[in-house]
């Protein structure tokens, strides 16, 4: 059974660019949640694609967006990047809506420069 | 406006000894409590959790307690081991996860 992974570990972007992070599931799970974490605070929700469909957003502006595929795997992208958009990025997988255990990735370390 | 609060960023404990990590919150819908572990270079990991309509929930050196009255979560380790050093996280969940900012735990050999 696999973990849930991240691509890439590590990105340096300059401000007004566009990102795109990527997430693979759990092997099984079918629901994964984006969270910014940013320097010295807990993570913050983004928003939760369950079956290929948003289902719930945080308080983030609509440039960040995403999306879920088929294979549950899922992106995260970020346009027009600001400054304050530096933070590590974690997705994390779980079976269906619930809202206990998710499984986290180690996460992408984004900095905007 | 943070609904989830740690107010202690860090803590230190003697090996063998009791680390109480502690948790408030203000959102009165919360209906699940948890507790996550995190390494550097890691994401967090699940530790133990506790439903609202309970108070107590253990596993093995790991004891949540809840005091909804005050609106209060805490983590008990016993005894503490090296290897608890980490940031430990507390979220609660309605519709979706709130964190705290996390409380960094040394436990000194």
């Amino acid at each position: 059974e696999t973990g849930v992974t991240q691509s890439p570990t590590h990105l340096i972007k300059t401000r007004g660019q566009q990102v795109t992070l990527r997430c693979s599931s759990q092997s099984g799970h079918n629901t994964v949640s984006w969270y910014q974490q940013a320097l010295g605070q807990g993570p913050q929700f983004i928003f939760q694609y369950y079956r290929e469909e948003e289902n719930g957003r945080g308080n983030f502006p609509p440039r960040f967006s995403g999306l879920q595929f088929p294979n549950y795997s899922s992106e995260l992208n970020v346009n027009a990047l600001e400054l304050d958009d530096s933070a590590l990025y974690l997705c994390a997988s779980t079976t269906g809506t619930s809202l206990n255990e998710q499984f986290f990735g180690p996460g992408t370390r984004l900095t905007v420069l | 406006d943070q609904q989830v609060k740690q107010n202690s960023p860090s803590l230190s404990v003697q090996e063998g000894r009791i680390s109480i990590l502690n948790c408030d919150y203000t959102n009165s819908m919360f209906d699940y409590f948890l507790w996550y572990k995190k390494y550097p270079a890691e994401g967090p990991t699940f530790l133990i959790s506790i439903s609202s309509i309970k108070d107590k929930n253990e596993d093995g050196r790991f004891t949540v307690f809840l005091n909804k009255s005050a609106k209060h979560l805490s983590l008990h380790i016993v005894p503490s081991q090296p290897g608890d050093s980490a940031v430990y996280f507390c979220a609660a969940t309605y519709n979706q996860f709130y964190f705290g900012t996390g409380t960094s735990l040394t436990v000194i050999p």
